[in-house]
């Protein structure tokens, strides 16, 4: 079974809008990290959260962590269109194995 | 810098015909690879990962396989492809606890 959920399963926002997703994982865990796929391409990593950190910034990413919940968030400020793909987060099981969620679907309309 | 190579992008193979997908990384020694497959509008399940050359770990009993022949070299192999084998394949690398990077991707079609 899958370590970590994502929740929204889409979202339809407009542009210059914030976009908020959550994810909900199972077990203790060393990160947590956040990918995005474009339509028919592979995953490119966008931010990396440890298990004693508690927010990350990069550009208009946040990211929050939640431990004692097991959740975490992803906000995307001011979206474009660009930002239109699919999220999913990513926990290590163990050391070697990452296990992702569902993902959510984001579309930004212009 | 470090990249990543997964071809074909795309495969359309008969039922009951082998497949080979191939994987290299460059720029790095030693990674952790992986093999995903990713179902039309769903999440990633992890196929195979290894550590090194010649360790291979499963994790979901299929019919597929997996092999390192190289440090930097893996590959996914079927010696008979089932319907239920279309999907979307990806590699990525990676060391401990640190970011996975993926390969572009092999668009998988069994017909």
């Amino acid at each position: 079974s899958q370590q970590g959920e994502e929740d929204p399963q889409a979202l339809s926002i407009q542009e210059g809008e914030n976009a908020t997703m959550n994810c909900s994982y199972k077990t203790s865990i060393n990160n947590l990290q956040w990918y995005r796929q474009n339509s028919g391409r592979g995953l490119v990593h966008l931010i990396l959260i440890r298990s004693n950190e508690r927010e990350k910034h990069s550009g208009r990413l946040r990211v929050t962590l939640d431990t004692s919940k097991k959740s975490s968030s992803l906000l995307i400020t001011a979206s474009r269109a660009a930002d239109t793909a699919s999220y999913f987060c990513a926990t290590d099981v163990n050391d070697y194995k990452l296990s992702f969620g569902a993902g959510t679907t984001v579309t930004v309309r212009a | 810098s470090q990249t990543i190579h997964q071809w074909p992008a795309t495969l359309v193979q008969p039922v009951g015909s082998p497949l080979s997908l191939e994987c290299t990384v460059e720029g790095t020694s030693n990674p952790n690879l992986y093999w995903y497959r990713q179902a039309a509008g769903r999440g990633l399940q992890l196929l195979f990962y290894s550590v090194g050359i010649g360790q291979i770990s499963s994790e979901v009993p299929q019919n597929l396989s997996a092999s390192r022949p190289q440090d930097r070299q893996f590959i996914l192999s079927s010696k008979k492809l089932l319907l239920s084998d279309s999907g979307f394949y990806l590699c990525a690398w990676s060391f401990v606890n640190t970011e996975a990077f993926f390969g572009q991707g092999t668009r998988l079609t069994v017909v």
